[in-house]
């Protein structure tokens, strides 16, 4: 049962224009969420993140947009360097019945991202 | 400034062996975690220490697997009698107590011959 879906396995832009990565869940305790790059033969690399008490969340090129009637959040990266190249997944964190924050996180599968020149 | 920092990069060993892996998180980080990923899937969720505690185990790591923080610095992760579904990379993350983000080493690669 995959709770965190990245649907689109791989993602071609033009450098300078915008990628939109997308990230779906299912389970409605996650209240935290996160984007990790990842470069080939490196660990993931933290990107932004969001709590489930906004809606968004800026930081440079790199913005996170979580709308939580739809379980869904993107990752917008605008302008797209060929840099930018990588595998991009998606977690997410719940909170605890107790009302503590989880720990562990939970993974989409990643999108493949290519800026080409 | 040092991050993460995890011993072997890379690790080949015949079926049925034992392996150790180790994992140096960032200095100031009280929380680690290992996860393990396999090809075209995301890192999964292994165990957790504070400190020198370990709190949680996924029902992934079988009794075949260890991992102790013995002083809450270092950690280590075994793997007795390997099988082939062993293979994969084996990530090491560190956070503060207050849990996110965590920040991941370049991982283990473990292949089973």
């Amino acid at each position: 049962d995959q709770q965190v879906k990245q649907n689109s396995p791989s993602l071609s832009v033009q450098e300078g224009r915008i990628s939109i990565l997308n990230c779906d869940y299912t389970n409605s305790m996650f209240d935290y969420f996160l984007w990790y790059k990842k470069y080939p033969a490196e660990g993931p690399t933290f990107l932004i993140s969001i709590s489930s008490i906004k809606d968004k969340n800026e930081d440079g090129r790199f913005t996170v947009f979580l709308n939580k009637s739809a379980k869904h959040l993107s990752l917008h990266i605008v302008p797209s360097q060929p840099g930018d190249s990588a595998v991009y997944f998606c977690a997410a964190s719940a909170r605890l019945n107790s009302g503590g924050s989880n720990y562990k996180l939970t993974f989409g599968k990643g999108t493949l991202l290519t800026v080409n020149p | 400034d040092t991050g993460v920092s995890q011993d072997p990069r890379h690790k080949i060993t015949k079926r049925g062996q034992n392996v150790t892996f180790r994992c140096d998180p960032i200095s100031e980080h009280n929380r680690l975690y290992w996860y393990r990923q396999t090809l075209g899937q995301g890192p999964e969720f292994l165990t957790y220490f504070q400190n020198e505690a370990q709190l949680e185990k996924s029902r992934l790591l079988s009794d075949r697997f260890s991992a102790e923080r013995p002083k809450g610095s270092f950690s280590t992760l075994e793997i007795q009698r390997t099988e082939q579904g062993d293979s994969a990379m084996y990530l090491c993350a560190s956070s503060f107590t207050g849990g996110q983000p965590q920040h991941f080493g370049d991982g283990t690669r473990l292949s089973i011959l």
